[in-house]
């Protein structure tokens, strides 16, 4: 069964600081992984998918399959980016999502 | 467009009571779902529908049931209302991988 997991609930950084988000998967195929954002009071969207390869407010996540991971990366955080981070993966096959447990972000100032 | 709208936006329901919770999507799309949300155990998917008259259970559907009568809308009906199912409720749909939410209904159950 697939499985994606986020080992970090919270996480905190500093304005300007690097911040990564990890994400971990497990799939006997070839999966397709998502970033989805919920800010405060928002409603969960699309923050990036790695078939895409773009750049989205800064942040971007790269596909490694050797170590089945799709962490989040950003290099200078800003306090707008204080949100839950959900990593999710698809079955090339299907349309259903799989979602991580979430990570809180926090940007302190 | 509206994109994915839900109602309502709270509700409190006594243990025993009945509700359904409403979504409807005016995007086309052809896949819908229903997701629970709690506290530090991100989404978890209760059902999903591929079309109009299809509907499938996810990882959680006991307590639940769901019905697919048009493209648009996608209720999700709970009969006997438990403490358990306490929790914010997320509708979502999509045409391939990428889903759209809906603002989310939080359901208390005392």
């Amino acid at each position: 069964a697939q499985r994606v997991t986020q080992p970090e609930k919270l996480l905190s950084v500093f304005k300007g600081a690097p911040v990564e988000l990890k994400c971990n998967y497990s799939y006997s195929g070839s999966p397709e992984l998502f970033w989805y954002v919920q800010y405060s009071r928002q409603r969960l969207q699309l923050l990036l998918r790695h078939i895409s390869r773009e750049s989205i407010k800064g942040f971007t996540a790269d596909l490694n399959k050797g170590e089945t991971s799709f962490h989040l990366k950003k290099p200078f955080a800003q306090e707008e980016d204080s949100a839950m981070y959900y990593c999710a993966l698809v079955e090339t096959s299907g349309s259903r999502l799989t979602f991580g447990e979430g990570t809180q972000l926090t940007v302190n100032p | 467009n509206a994109g994915v709208t839900q109602t309502p936006k709270f509700r409190i329901l006594k243990i025993g009571q009945s509700m359904t919770l409403q979504c409807t999507q005016d995007m086309n799309h052809n896949y819908m779902y229903w997701y629970r949300q709690d506290p530090g155990m991100g989404l978890k998917l209760i059902y999903y529908s591929v079309g109009a008259g299809i509907t499938d259970k996810g990882e959680v559907p006991n307590g639940y049931n769901v019905s697919r009568s048009t493209t648009e809308d996608f209720p999700l009906r709970l009969e006997l209302a438990a403490p358990s199912q306490t929790s914010v409720y997320f509708c979502a749909s999509s045409v391939v991988y990428e889903q759209y939410f809906g603002p989310g209904t939080r359901l208390t159950v005392t």
